[in-house]
This record gives structure tokens, C-alpha cells and sequence, in this order.
């Protein structure tokens, strides 16, 4: 069964250091979110892509975080440099068509990031 | 600003009766909802939907009721099983827009 991709699953960093994740999407779709869930809350999503294209990225906090998709397959989050509170799960997800909502996000496992 | 609130963070049910997962929303543009369920260490996978054309939906052991005069939605399952523990997400979204999620509501299914 065809799933989503995420690497690392778990990372440690120190503040003000640069970490970096990545996300491969099913195969075929076309459209790839990264959503940050704090713990206790519920996930947000930080930017979407229409294949290389962004879509949506309002909630990103682009002093500091940035995203590419360069192919229009496989993602990369990154984040420079890192503060306490970017402490999170970092989830990925895609879907088959270009749309919001309307059509099933299928999510991978995500990245566990500590910042100490 | 939360648009969609769960205000229980967990649940406890006996295996075999009803589970009923509450989820409260603001926004009146919402018109799609949707619920997701997590295990530990993996990704949030879709359960059930509902458009704001209907009021019920069901697929299975799982139903989700919506009241849109009370903006108000809920997830029963019956009868609750115990690989049913987990936590359960409400979703929604306006115009096929992005979704707003709630903070999730854990549920511990006893045997």
C-alpha cells in the first residue's frame, strides 16, 4: 500500500541551529502539505503545494522557515535557525488532485522535533 | 483563534457500547467536515466526512451528525472495539479551502 515518506522521525537539535525534513508523497500526487501539530493541539498547516508550486503558505513563518518542491515530487522543510518553541511534530501529507479539502489527505508518520 | 474546538481531551468507553466524540465549530463558512484518526508514531488517516447538505452520515460502526443551526457536529461509533483506541480529530473547511482541525479528543477503549 502506497504511503507517505518522512525522514528523520525523531530529531534533537540545539536553538539557533538549522535542521531540515523531507517528505515523499504517494506517487502521482499532485499536491503536498506540511502541517506542524504542537502538542496538545490539533495540526496546522504550515504551506501547501500544487505540485512545485505554492499554493498557500500565509501561516508559514518565513523569517525562518522555509519550503521547497522543486520537481513537484519530493519536499523539503527547513527550518533557520531553530527556536524553543518550534518544538513539534512535523507532519506531511498529499493528496491526488489539486483541491482544499474536499478530497482525502493521506499523511505520513512525521518528524518529532526537540529543540533544546 | 481556534475555529474548531474538541472540549473533551479524552474518553473512556467499555468494549461493545457507544463512543460519542463531541466537536464544536465558529466559522459559518465551513461546509465540509471531516473526522481523522491516530495511533501512536503514525500519520492521522481520513475516518468519515460529512458536506453541510446532510446532517447524518455513516459508513460501518462509525456515524457523524451535524447540527448546523448549533454548529455543532459528533462521531458515534458502535459498538466501540479496542483497536478503536486512539485519538480522534475533528476537520473542517470552507469552500474547499484549507482545513482547521480541532486539538483532538483520546480515546481509551476498555475491555
Amino acid at each position: 500500500e502506497a504511503e507517505v515518506a518522512q525522514s528523520p522521525r525523531y530529531k534533537i537539535t540545539e536553538k539557533s541551529q538549522a535542521v531540515a525534513f523531507w517528505c515523499d508523497p504517494i506517487s502521482g500526487h499532485a499536491t503536498l502539505y506540511w502541517y506542524r501539530q504542537i502538542l496538545g493541539q490539533g495540526p496546522e498547516l504550515l504551506v501547501q503545494f500544487q505540485d512545485e508550486s505554492v499554493v498557500d503558505d500565509s501561516q508559514l513563518p518565513k523569517d525562518r522557515f522555509s519550503a521547497e518542491r522543486l520537481k513537484g515530487v519530493d519536499s523539503t522543510l527547513k527550518i533557520q535557525p531553530a527556536e524553543l518553541g518550534d518544538s513539534a511534530m512535523y507532519l506531511c501529507a498529499s493528496s491526488l488532485v489539486p483541491s482544499g479539502a474536499y478530497n482525502e489527505q493521506f499523511f505520513g508518520p512525521g518528524t518529532r522535533l526537540t529543540v533544546l | 483563534d481556534q475555529q474548531v474546538k474538541q472540549n473533551s481531551p479524552s474518553l473512556s468507553v467499555q468494549e461493545g457500547r457507544i463512543s460519542i466524540l463531541n466537536c464544536d465549530y465558529t466559522n459559518s463558512m465551513f461546509d465540509y467536515f471531516l473526522w481523522y484518526k491516530k495511533y501512536p508514531a503514525e500519520g492521522p488517516t481520513f475516518l468519515i466526512s460529512i458536506s453541510s447538505i446532510k446532517d447524518k452520515n455513516e459508513d460501518g460502526r462509525f456515524t457523524v451528525f451535524l447540527n448546523k443551526s448549533a454548529k455543532h457536529l459528533s462521531l458515534h461509533i458502535v459498538p466501540s472495539q479496542p483497536g478503536d483506541s486512539a485519538v480522534y480529530f475533528c476537520a473542517a473547511s470552507p469552500c474547499d479551502y484549507k482545513l482547521s482541525f480541532g486539538a483532538g479528543t483520546t480515546v481509551t477503549v476498555r475491555a
